[in-house]
């Protein structure tokens, strides 16, 4: 069975500062990985995904993740944080192969950016 | 429609009523998934469709819950006899499927509020 940590319910950062969501995933097998957010009141939306290829995924609004195997990691960055960022963001994971395709969520972490 | 559809939008019901909440998936989406989402508690996995194949209830909660999909298209999740701690908002999702990615597309949710 595959599961996913996100280590952090909550993380708070100054405007313009770093961030790092934490993303940890248990799995026998190969994966496929994603980052969805959500905006308040509003549904989900992906961010980024790795299905193969480059370990170091960009995905829209400046973040980017790298896949890490022998970590089991797949952690979301962006240099530099905006207002706008502020989100409930979701790590999921879920394997190309088999007949089971089910995505896996995380349980969230919320961002926070602080002026 | 261009993306996936819930409805209503927000549910008020009071307790010991049964409530049925539609979701309507992008069009040739085989995959479909409901999830809910309370507060402080992150993404649960309710049950998970896919084509025809038998579907993943083992996120369903109890057996006031349960869920169908017909034709391969419009799923409508039911609560029988609901519970205040029922009130959540409940998302739907749909994705490809098999030999795509299994990206997951969201829908806006419904906000179920059980008085």
């Amino acid at each position: 069975a595959q599961s996913v940590t996100q280590l952090d319910s909550q993380v708070p950062v100054f405007e313009e500062a770093p961030v790092e969501l934490r993303c940890n995933y248990s799995s026998s097998v190969s994966v496929y990985l994603f980052w969805y957010v959500q905006y308040p009141n509003q549904g989900l939306q992906l961010l980024l995904k790795y299905l193969s290829g480059s370990t170091l995924v960009k995905g829209i609004n400046g973040f980017e993740a790298e896949f890490k195997k022998s970590e089991t990691s797949f952690h979301l960055t962006k240099p530099s944080a905006h207002m706008s960022d502020a989100a409930e963001y979701f790590c999921a994971v879920s394997h190309p192969g088999g007949s089971n395709y089910k995505l896996t969520f995380g349980k969230g972490t919320l961002l926070t950016v602080n002026p | 429609g261009a993306g996936v559809s819930q409805s209503p939008s927000n549910k008020v019901t009071e307790k010991g009523k049964d409530v049925e909440l539609r979701c309507d998936p992008i069009s040739g989406h085989t995959a479909l998934y409901w999830y809910r989402q309370s507060l402080g508690q992150g993404l649960e996995f309710l049950i998970y469709f896919q084509g025809n194949s038998a579907p993943d209830k083992s996120g369903l909660p109890s057996d006031r819950f349960s869920a169908e999909r017909t034709g391969g298209s419009v799923s409508t999740l039911t609560i029988q006899r609901t519970q205040q701690e029922d009130s959540a908002v409940y998302l739907c999702a749909s994705s490809q499927g098999r030999e795509r990615t299994t990206e997951a597309f969201f829908g806006q949710g419904t906000r179920l509020t059980v008085v």
